[in-house]
């Protein structure tokens, strides 16, 4: 999708392990945001953040960390990747309250 | 619970018939967004409206608001292959993050 991007698209791991998932965007946006789609339970939110160095957890965070040290990028680490995190993961973009998300293409993580 | 339910799981209609689905939510809201997914992607935002109205058109999308029984419905007139894709409803009130959460979503299948 225009103006994000995320890397890498696929990624088979171990368990155990940690994983950085990368969220660049080129619009300028305040909001970002992680999110992960499991079958039976929809997109669900891990972190968000409403600007540099201002992050905040979502309803599944845990096992997750954030961090976004300049606009244009939020990374998503998983400290210690478990079988249950395997997932479609998405990163979204918005600027104002009254307006919608752009989301990435996703990543596929696979921990085994 | 913040997040939109869709209704029904899954609905499948001839081309050319037109497709409604519901969402309900429990939370008062600011406004309420739809979303479409087609099959191994990101979200692609359809349509926003505001809690003050109670009708937005988008092409052949349309989408009513109620917001005392706490519900949207999403129209979509004169189907096409090409709509066969999942759609979600994303509640919006106004919080720090202009974090939205997701349900399940509705699948659609339009046969040719």
């Amino acid at each position: 999708d225009a103006g994000i991007t995320q890397s890498p698209r696929h990624k088979v791991t171990e368990t155990g392990t940690p994983v950085t998932l990368r969220c660049h965007q080129t619009e300028n946006h305040r909001y970002m945001y992680w999110y992960r789609q499991d079958p039976g339970h929809g997109l669900r939110l891990i972190h968000y953040s409403y600007g540099v160095k201002d992050t905040d957890k979502g309803e599944v965070s845990d096992g997750y960390s954030v961090s976004r040290s300049k606009t244009e990028d939020f990374l998503l680490t998983l400290e210690s990747a478990t079988s249950s995190q395997t997932s479609v993961y998405f990163c979204a973009i918005s600027e104002l309250a009254q307006y919608g998300y752009t989301f990435g293409s996703g990543t596929r993580l696979t921990v085994v | 619970s913040q997040q939109g339910e869709e209704d029904p799981q899954a609905l499948s209609i001839q081309e050319g018939e037109n497709a409604t689905m519901n969402c309900s939510y429990k939370t008062s809201i600011n406004n309420l967004q739809w979303y479409r997914q087609n099959s191994g992607r990101g979200l692609v935002h359809l349509i926003l409206i505001r809690s003050n109205e109670r009708e937005k058109h988008s092409g052949r999308l349309r989408v009513t608001l109620d917001t005392s029984k706490k519900s949207s419905s999403l129209l979509i007139t004169a189907s096409r292959a090409a709509d066969t894709a999942s759609y979600f409803c994303a509640p919006g009130r106004r919080n720090t993050g202009n974090q939205f959460y997701f349900g399940t979503g509705t699948s659609l299948t339009v046969i040719p």
